[in-house]
């Protein structure tokens, strides 16, 4: 049981390009999300979904977009990356069934934007 | 809209010294409000839910609705306490198992000295 996993655990991409980050989660669970983590800003909600199909909208959405295809999976992708996305990713996970405020999250994926 | 604030971003004590972490919050509903801590290389992860009333690892947090205040509380710091600290909010109504999102405050990093 690996709980939540992401790939990659690093990167660097040159302004304007583009990169999916992969959260993939064994737990069956229903909701997932997206946070960057800035420091002095905290963390902050980029997407969220609350099942296999739908995504919404959280704090910071701008220049990001996700896809929930499968249940176990949510990614978030940059079209055309920029130094402000420079950040600690965080993706989490967490069940109605268990308290949904209870959230697993995954390891991080540090990103440097150049 | 809801808001987490907690005022400062560093505590840093002596081992054995009391600890308190301020979290305030701002909410029109009834508040759902957690504690979460990353460790120094290792994932975010929950410490403590107010609804549960539990004390973890030493640390206990009193929602005060008064004052809309959730500080983190222990009497005897331990150098392993040494994390950051988020205080969070949950809009979600507690067991209903409706929609959930958490804002997460600044955070605090605590650092216990020998």
């Amino acid at each position: 049981n690996a709980g939540v996993t992401q790939t990659p655990k690093f990167r660097v991409l040159k302004t304007g390009q583009s990169m999916t980050l992969l959260c993939a989660q064994d737990m069956n669970h229903e909701y997932m999300y997206w946070y960057r983590q800035d420091p002095g800003m905290g963390l902050r909600l980029i997407h969220y979904s609350v099942g296999e199909g739908t995504t919404a909208k959280g704090e910071v959405p701008d220049g990001y977009n996700v896809s929930r295809l499968k249940k176990q999976n949510f990614l978030l992708g940059l079209e055309s990356a920029a130094p402000s996305q420079t950040s600690v990713y965080f993706c989490a996970s967490s069940s109605p069934a268990q308290g949904a405020d209870t959230q697993y999250f995954g390891p991080g994926t540090r990103l440097t934007v150049l | 809209a809801q808001r987490v604030t907690q005022p400062e971003k560093l505590l840093s004590v002596f081992k054995g010294a009391p600890v308190e972490l301020k979290c305030n919050y701002s909410y029109s509903g009834s508040p759902e409000l957690f504690w979460y801590v990353q460790y120094s290389r290792q994932r975010l992860q929950l410490l403590l839910r107010h609804i549960s009333r539990e004390s973890i690892k030493g640390f206990t947090a009193d929602l005060n609705k008064g004052e809309t205040s959730f500080h983190l509380k222990k009497p005897f710091a331990q150098e392993e306490d040494s994390a950051m600290y988020y205080c969070a909010l949950s809009d979600e109504t507690p067991y209903t198992g409706a929609n959930s999102k958490l804002t997460f405050g600044k955070g605090i990093t605590l650092s216990v000295r020998p």
